[in-house]
């Protein structure tokens, strides 16, 4: 159980075009859903959290206008960076609180985003 | 602040030989305190939560123990295949739902 998939696991792009990336839970319903930020060596920085049905909450420092997400249904959030750059490439992910208020965070696989 | 600190940074051990990674913890009030494993390229995988000082939580090898001020993952006769970066996090109860505070993590190299 409490199963989190990505998708794409891996993706380049150019400068200065947009990538989508899914996070979806797969055996559970997650109201709220998280995304994280993780660079070589270093640990993970929340960047959002997502709530169904309303708009995500950012973290200090984190644009909001280039990190657009999206929780349309309870199994599915998106985040989609818009016109990247370089330095937004890093290793993206997601997690989703469990249900039933243990404040567990189940974590998916992580994207590798790699801009050129 | 809410600030999480592991040591040590790196740990090798020969298979069998027992040890315990360490996780001091500073918050206002605690909510839960969250084991990771993580292995290169992949997202954190769920081990243990702790709740309050004295509880202890069990998976194979790996045995979570929990103070007012520290968290230990003891690691018993460990195997290569417990090679990872274990990453502890903690929630505060004045932060909001998901803010975990990560740890930078402890990485664990068990030679066969």
């Amino acid at each position: 159980g409490a199963v989190v998939s990505q998708h794409p696991s891996w993706v380049i792009c150019k400068s200065g075009t947009s990538v989508k990336i899914e996070c979806r839970s797969l055996d559970f319903q997650a109201t709220t859903m998280f995304w994280y930020r993780q660079f070589p060596k270093q640990s993970l920085m929340l960047m959002a959290t997502s709530n169904e049905g309303s708009k995500a909450t950012y973290e200090q420092g984190v644009e909001k206008d280039k990190f657009l997400i999206n929780h349309a249904s309870l199994t599915l959030s998106t985040l989609t960076v818009t016109s990247a750059h370089p330095e937004d490439s890093s290793f993206y992910i997601c997690s989703a609180l469990s249900e039933g208020g243990s404040y567990e965070q189940y974590f998916g696989p992580g994207t590798r985003l790699t801009v050129t | 602040e809410d600030q999480v600190t592991q040591s040590p940074e790196a740990l090798r051990l020969q298979e069998g030989e027992s040890s315990s990674l360490n996780c001091s913890y500073t918050v206002s009030g605690l909510r839960g305190l969250f084991w990771y494993r993580q292995d290169p390229g992949k997202g954190p995988e769920f081990l243990f939560t702790l709740y309050s000082a004295g509880e202890e939580k069990e998976k194979e090898r790996l045995k979570a123990t929990l103070t007012k001020k520290e968290s230990f993952l003891h690691i018993t006769a460990p195997k290569p295949e417990d090679s990872a970066t274990y990453l502890c996090a903690v929630q505060d109860y004045g932060g909001s739902q998901g803010n975990l505070i990560f740890g930078k993590g402890t990485k664990l190299s068990v030679k066969p």
